[in-house]
């Protein structure tokens, strides 16, 4: 079955300092993975994904088939990145099927002044 | 607001009763999905429609839930004989036709919280 798994629930940092938020999935076959942030008082929206391989605000991920993970990263925290984080997975190929997301538990970053 | 919309944003309901979501997608986005999410939880998928057709739903969707998108445009979930354990946040989710392989952003609404007493 397919599984997202995001061990940290809650991580804290000070501003500039590096942050890591990892992922780890589990699928048969071969995900397609994204990275989603909801800010306070805001809707679920969609941060990076891994195809594309760019940053976005900064943050940059890569998908590391090996150890099944999808971390997320950025070097200097910024006080503004405070939010919630979900990584989601949803199956390759299915052009006409169901494009469902599988989400983690998600993780709470808190960007420390 | 040209986003998905979802009303009403909060819902207070007793037990046993019957509750109705709507939600309104991105105009044009001829795929539409639902999700549910509990109190720390990720969202966790309900159903999935393309136009007017339901294609796909979750095993967590039991017989007291049922979705409906008559026109391929709105879509509502109804919840009969609500229960305690169906409190949760419900997030509805809008989408393009894919031209490809590749996925297509799910725009999501920002949700409708159900408190069942």
């Amino acid at each position: 079955a397919q599984r997202v798994t995001q061990p940290e629930k809650l991580l804290s940092v000070f501003k500039g300092a590096p942050v890591e938020l990892k992922c780890n999935y589990s699928y048969s076959g071969s995900p397609e993975l994204f990275w989603y942030v909801q800010y306070s008082r805001q809707r679920l929206q969609l941060l990076l994904r891994h195809i594309s391989r760019e940053s976005i605000k900064g943050f940059t991920a890569d998908l590391n088939k090996g150890e099944t993970s999808f971390h997320l990263k950025k070097p200097f925290a910024q006080e503004e990145d405070s939010a919630m984080y979900y990584c989601a997975l949803r199956e390759v190929g299915e052009i006409q099927g169901a494009q469902k997301l599988v989400f983690g538990q998600g993780t709470r970053l808190t960007i420390n002044p | 607001d040209t986003g998905v919309s979802q009303d009403p944003r909060h819902k207070i309901t007793k037990r046993g009763q019957n509750v109705t979501f709507r939600c309104d997608p991105i105009s044009e986005h001829n795929r539409l999905y639902w999700y549910r999410q509990t109190l720390g939880q990720g969202p966790e998928f309900l159903t999935y429609f393309q136009n007017e057709a339901q294609l796909e739903k979750s095993r967590l969707l039991s017989d007291r839930f049922s979705a409906e998108r008559p026109k391929g445009s709105f879509s509502t979930l109804e919840i009969q004989r609500t229960e305690q354990g169906d409190s949760a946040m419900y997030l509805c989710a809008s989408s393009a036709r894919p031209t490809g392989f590749w996925y297509n952003e799910q725009f999501f609404g920002p949700g409708t919280r159900l408190t069942v007493l």
